[in-house]
């Protein structure tokens, strides 16, 4: 699977859009991108995947690159409770994630 | 209902104890994964169960012993644990012949060995 490479940390006001970046210039044509987080002390809970189009839900928007090597997620309006760390994973073998040291986004007041 | 359940949310136990680890789900999905998370790192795949058979196993000590008694329950038996196997155990779902396969992860179990 491919390895992916997220910054360390990043901040944000609330009430503001958070976007976090994502690099995965080895990735397969048939590798899905997916986002995690996880909040202190938590299971990790799954946010959006995507493998080629741009995709929306309830929690975020995943903005996937034309050549597929880097991704963004973005949180639209940013709350204190979004405060976690971020995980982008991809992944093509059925049965297994392997995760990164991910984000670690902090939203302030 | 996507709910993954984790007992104990908390567990001590000695480098002679014997403890098992449970996890449950009802979204009828056929693959139960564990990982295990040391502090400050990403969780790390232990075991995966397809089908109620073990499919992969990461190399993991023989002191885990994972255990799928039917497609909604999944443990994993812990024998002469080491110090530095204390971590948060987290326990996973996911439906297999769906593509993706997303899962969904319990809350986990925090363990100390003393």
């Amino acid at each position: 699977d491919a390895k992916t490479t997220q910054p360390t940390s990043m901040d944000c006001a609330e009430g503001r859009a958070a976007n976090l970046p994502c690099n995965h210039s080895t990735i397969s044509g048939n590798e899905y991108v997916y986002w995690y987080r996880q909040i202190h002390s938590q299971g990790p809970q799954y946010i959006i995947h995507g493998l080629k189009n741009n995709e929306t839900n309830e929690m975020a928007s995943l903005i996937i690159t034309e050549d597929r090597k880097s991704s963004t997620l973005i949180l639209p309006h940013a709350t204190l409770r979004d405060t976690a760390v971020y995980y982008c994973i991809v992944s093509s073998t059925l049965g297994r994630l392997y995760f990164g040291r991910g984000t670690q986004l902090t939203v302030w007041p | 209902d996507t709910e993954v359940t984790q007992t104990p949310k908390h567990l001590v136990m000695g480098m002679t104890n014997k403890k098992s680890l449970k996890c449950e789900q009802h979204m009828g999905h056929r693959a139960m994964y564990w990982y295990k998370q040391k502090a400050k790192k990403p969780p790390e795949l232990m075991f995966v169960y397809s089908y109620e058979k073990l499919s992969i196993n990461e190399s993991v000590p023989s002191r885990f012993s994972p255990e799928c008694p039917n497609s909604s329950l999944l443990n994993l038996h812990l024998h002469a644990l080491q110090p530095e196997d204390s971590a948060l155990y987290l326990c996973a779902s996911s439906q297999p012949d769906r593509d993706p396969e997303t899962q969904y992860f319990g809350p986990g179990t925090r363990l100390l060995v003393l």
